[in-house]
């Protein structure tokens, strides 16, 4: 089984609210990943954790702050976004990072008003 | 640093006509290479991938990719697509080093009727 899952699939905020993007893996990876896609775009890493500490900050504007409370969750806290930030927000998996397949889940539609 | 070269933005084709989707990469180390699959909102789905061993490397649905180190290429491959191929389609490269995935700009393969 290769399954991540994210919720909530599509979410919409104003750029006063706070939310939080969820996603989750059973498959025993150590690694994992958030991405940022505009349409017609290649997906863009965010940030990344090795067992569960943050390895790699892709220099990400602090209105987004990753959490990753266990080593099959990690999720991505909103606060304050601007209109730009709209985009699907991709997790993934990797078994150890470094170089290791990346198993993507379905996406986070983000619309920010 | 690395790099990865979709040359072609949009791929038309018929269906049942074979297809080519050309990737190009640069890296001074060693690396490994992937093909994702990008169907209309969701999220990346592994399509095949080379580690190592042959360079010849298939997928379960028809698509093979070739690695050739002299010409720095992964160019993914299918005999006869369907009209459930229409997607788009992202070449990436990963160093064992890193935690980082690198991708091309994508290409769209359309097929027609």
């Amino acid at each position: 089984d290769t399954e991540v899952t994210q919720t909530p699939k599509h979410l919409v905020m104003g750029m006063t609210n706070k939310k939080s993007l969820k996603c989750e893996q059973h498959m025993g990876h150590r690694a994992m990943y958030w991405y940022k896609q505009k349409a017609k775009k290649p997906p863009e890493l965010m940030f990344v954790y090795s067992y569960e500490k943050l390895s790699i900050n892709e220099s990400v504007p602090s209105r987004f702050s990753p959490e990753c409370p266990n080593s099959s969750l990690l999720n991505l806290h909103l606060h304050a976004l601007q209109p730009e930030d709209s985009a699907l927000y991709l997790c993934a998996s990797s078994q150890e990072g470094k170089g290791d397949t990346q198993y993507f889940g379905p996406g986070t539609r983000l619309t920010v008003l | 640093a690395q790099s990865v070269t979709q040359l072609d933005s949009q791929v038309p084709v018929f269906e049942e006509a074979p297809v080519e989707l050309r990737c190009n990469y640069s890296s001074s180390v060693s690396v490994y290479l992937f093909w994702y699959v990008q169907y209309p909102n969701q999220g990346l789905q592994l399509l095949l991938k080379y580690l190592s061993g042959s360079t010849l490397v298939e997928s379960i649905n028809g698509f093979e990719a070739e690695f050739n180190k002299s010409q720095t290429s992964f160019h993914l491959r299918k005999p006869s697509v369907h009209i459930s191929d229409t997607a788009e389609y992202f070449c990436a490269v990963s160093d064992i080093n890193t935690d980082k995935l690198i991708f091309g700009t994508g290409t769209r393969l359309q097929v027609f009727p």
